[in-house]
């Protein structure tokens, strides 16, 4: 089975400053696909970023990016230019090709971005 | 309007109460799931369905039956509520996937559950 584990609780940051989120997984697939999702006040989940496994690039949205690193089961996340409205929970998430669209979620890291 | 819909968005019942939270899509989506969120826990899937006919069980399903009742219509029940159902429940859709298989799931709203 795989695990997902974000070892950071709380997080905060100060406005316009960059702060990076950390997940780990394990797993014994070779193909699979990873993803950032934050929760705001709201509670909506949103889809941030996505990486998939077999890709040697880190993806990169807006002043979201990733740093995955495969050998080592390591996928965090990096927010550059941090805004009040990045203030949100974000959970770091994994599908295997043999899941089915099953999605096993890391506990959360609440960021909070202070002005 | 929303794409992922959920119904009720607040539900306060009592332990033993039989409760039925309701999900709506107008994605099109073939797949749909229902999750419960934990504080510490994040969130862990009940059950899944893949079309009408095709329901699977997920990592937390005892206490919980689902429904599929069309394409875009999947329920979930507590046949009878206890105080460790309190929590928050997500609905996700899916399509069947996109070239390589990372399909994003859509959630809903979310119902905040409360068991006293």
């Amino acid at each position: 089975a795989q695990t997902v584990t974000q070892s950071q609780p709380e997080m905060s940051v100060q406005e316009a400053e960059t702060v990076t989120l950390s997940c780990t997984y394990d797993t014994s697939e070779s193909n699979y696909y990873l993803f950032w999702y934050k929760q705001p006040p709201s509670r909506q989940m949103i889809l941030v970023i996505r990486q998939e496994a077999y890709k040697q690039q880190n993806a990169t949205e807006n002043r979201f990016s990733v740093n995955f690193q495969k050998a080592a089961k390591s996928f965090s996340l990096k927010i550059s230019d941090s805004q009040l409205g990045d203030t949100a929970m974000y959970f770091c998430a994994f599908r295997s090709e043999t899941s089915g669209s099953r999605l096993t979620f890391g506990e959360g890291t609440q960021l909070t971005v202070n002005p | 309007d929303a794409d992922v819909t959920q119904t009720p968005r607040n539900r306060i019942t009592k332990t033993g109460k039989r409760i039925m939270l309701e999900c709506s899509q107008t994605k099109g989506h073939d797949r749909m799931y229902w999750y419960r969120q934990d504080p510490g826990l994040g969130l862990r899937l009940i059950y899944y369905s893949f079309d009408v006919k095709d329901i699977n069980k997920g990592e937390i399903s005892d206490g919980y039956s689902v429904s599929r009742q069309a394409q875009a219509k999947f329920s979930l029940s507590l046949e009878s509520a206890i105080p460790n159902q309190t929590a928050l429940y997500f609905c996700a859709t899916s399509d069947f996937g996109l070239a390589g298989g990372g399909d994003e799931q859509f959630f809903g709203p979310g119902t905040r559950l409360t068991v006293l």
